[in-house]
């Protein structure tokens, strides 16, 4: 199975902020992977697909990048609204795998 | 304007079978570029995928469950039903269903969920 390691696993920021998320995978997947946001009792909503392309609908502040196995996701000035958990995703092999999660709280 | 929607009990005792269904709306099985997944979360954890089918009747599953579930679909009523035998209260988790899209050239991902139903599983 592909790990796929999530850090840091929480951290707190304040409105503004650059926030930088990261995701390692355990091999090559290319760029298969993607990125959600999950806010408390909701379902999770695509943010990133292809590791860099931004979903239809999603604010620019919002992007992804990606580095061999490394992925990261940017929120260049944090808002109000997307204190939240984040997630990757890997689709490059089955099973398909999620990372651990970072909890993105107010500072 | 895509939907999907999981039914099910909420409730299941030890050892049950389990039976959730996926009523969507928006695509349809006919699409060569369409799936459906199951992702499960219990309380307060990582997302954890379980199963998914294509539209061609491909079929996947998460090697850890894969005794335990089957994915089925009814293309004409828009639903996928998924089975998970032998239920233990570890299984107590919202249990989400998605479309699994495939955007192009760049891969298959799930772009839109259901709300989830959360699924206790306790004597």
């Amino acid at each position: 199975d592909i790990q796929m390691t999530q850090s840091p696993s929480s951290l707190s920021a304040s409105v503004g902020d650059r926030v930088t998320i990261t995701c390692r995978a355990s091999q090559d997947i290319n760029t298969c992977l993607a990125w959600f946001q999950q806010k408390p009792g909701k379902a999770p909503k695509i943010l990133i697909y292809a590791a860099s392309l931004l979903y239809s609908g999603v604010p620019s502040r919002f992007s992804g990048s990606a580095s061999g196995t490394d992925f990261t996701l940017t929120i260049s000035s944090l808002q109000p609204e997307d204190y939240a958990t984040y997630y990757c995703q890997q689709c490059s092999a089955y099973p398909l795998t999620f990372g651990g999660g970072t909890k993105v709280d107010i500072k | 304007q895509i939907t999907l929607k999981e039914s099910g009990p909420t409730l299941v005792k030890p050892t049950q079978s389990l039976t959730l269904t996926c009523t969507f709306s928006g695509f349809s099985f006919t699409s060569k570029r369409v799936g459906v997944g199951w992702i499960r979360q219990p309380p307060g954890k990582a997302l954890e995928w379980l199963a998914l089918i294509h539209w061609d009747d491909e079929k996947r599953y998460s090697p850890s469950l894969k005794d335990r579930l089957t994915i089925t679909k009814d293309t004409s009523r828009n639903q996928v039903v998924l089975t998970m035998t032998n239920m233990d209260p570890v299984d107590t988790a919202t249990y989400y269903c998605a479309q699994r899209y495939k955007e192009g050239t760049y891969g298959w991902y799930f772009d839109y969920w259901g709300q989830g139903t959360l699924v206790s599983v306790s004597s």
